[in-house]
């Protein structure tokens, strides 16, 4: 298994921009997520899907959007990128929505809004 | 709302220290706590969890007990290795759903040789 994987592991981006970061597992997963992580702040939730066709908004889903057509993969776009977006990127999978189920998070990809 | 608040790091031990990273949380019930761990270019791995009151979580030498009197979670580890140098999440959950999971800003671990 390869588990969660996220590409690119970095990235750079002008004002303006839009892009797709991407996330697939390989563990048949029903629940997906995307959070974002800043300096002296915890992670917190931008998205989140319980399978595929299904999405909804975390806390903080404002500039981001996400699909869910396969149970695989859960990609994240960024519409038009704002310095503010400037942060780490980690998605995450679970056999379901329940916290006590194990949540195995990808890599992370970290982003440079310019 | 719930909150999570970590002490604050960067945390620098020489191997066999004792490890205590603090943990406190606001919550407006009874939580689930957690602990994460990332080791470096890793993702966030569970390292042990909590469910209801006087509960204790251990995994790989870490422990951490659910102290409702005092809002607690704190980690520890009787001696810690140069292995164990990773950032340390503190995380709860009200509700038990993954889709309400708070988490604190983390705590960096160095240990020494």
């Amino acid at each position: 298994n390869a588990g969660v994987t996220q590409t690119p592991k970095f990235q750079v981006l002008k004002t303006g921009q839009s892009m797709t970061l991407q996330c697939a597992q390989d563990m048949n997963h029903e629940y997906m997520s995307w959070y974002r992580q800043d300096p002296g702040m915890g992670l917190r939730l931008i998205h989140y899907s319980v399978g595929a066709g299904i999405t909804d908004q975390g806390e903080v889903p404002n500039g981001y959007n996400v699909s869910r057509s396969t149970t695989e993969d859960f990609p994240l776009r960024l519409l038009s990128a704002a310095p503010s977006q400037t942060s780490v990127y980690f998605c995450a999978s679970s056999y379901g929505l329940r916290a006590s189920y194990e949540q195995y998070f990808g890599p992370g990809t970290r982003l440079t809004v310019t | 709302g719930n909150s999570v608040t970590q002490m604050e790091g960067p945390v620098t031990l020489s191997e066999e220290a004792f490890l205590t990273i603090n943990c406190t949380y606001t919550a407006t019930g009874y939580p689930s706590l957690f602990w994460y761990v990332q080791y470096p270019g890793e993702g966030l791995q569970l390292l042990l969890k909590a469910t209801k009151a006087d509960d204790k979580g251990s995994n790989k030498g870490f422990e951490a007990t659910y102290r409702k009197e005092t809002t607690s979670f704190h980690l520890e580890k009787g001696s810690v290795q140069v292995s164990d140098s990773a950032v340390y999440f503190c995380a709860l959950t009200l509700t038990g759903s993954a889709r309400q999971l708070t988490f604190g800003s983390g705590t960096q671990l160095t240990v020494l040789p």
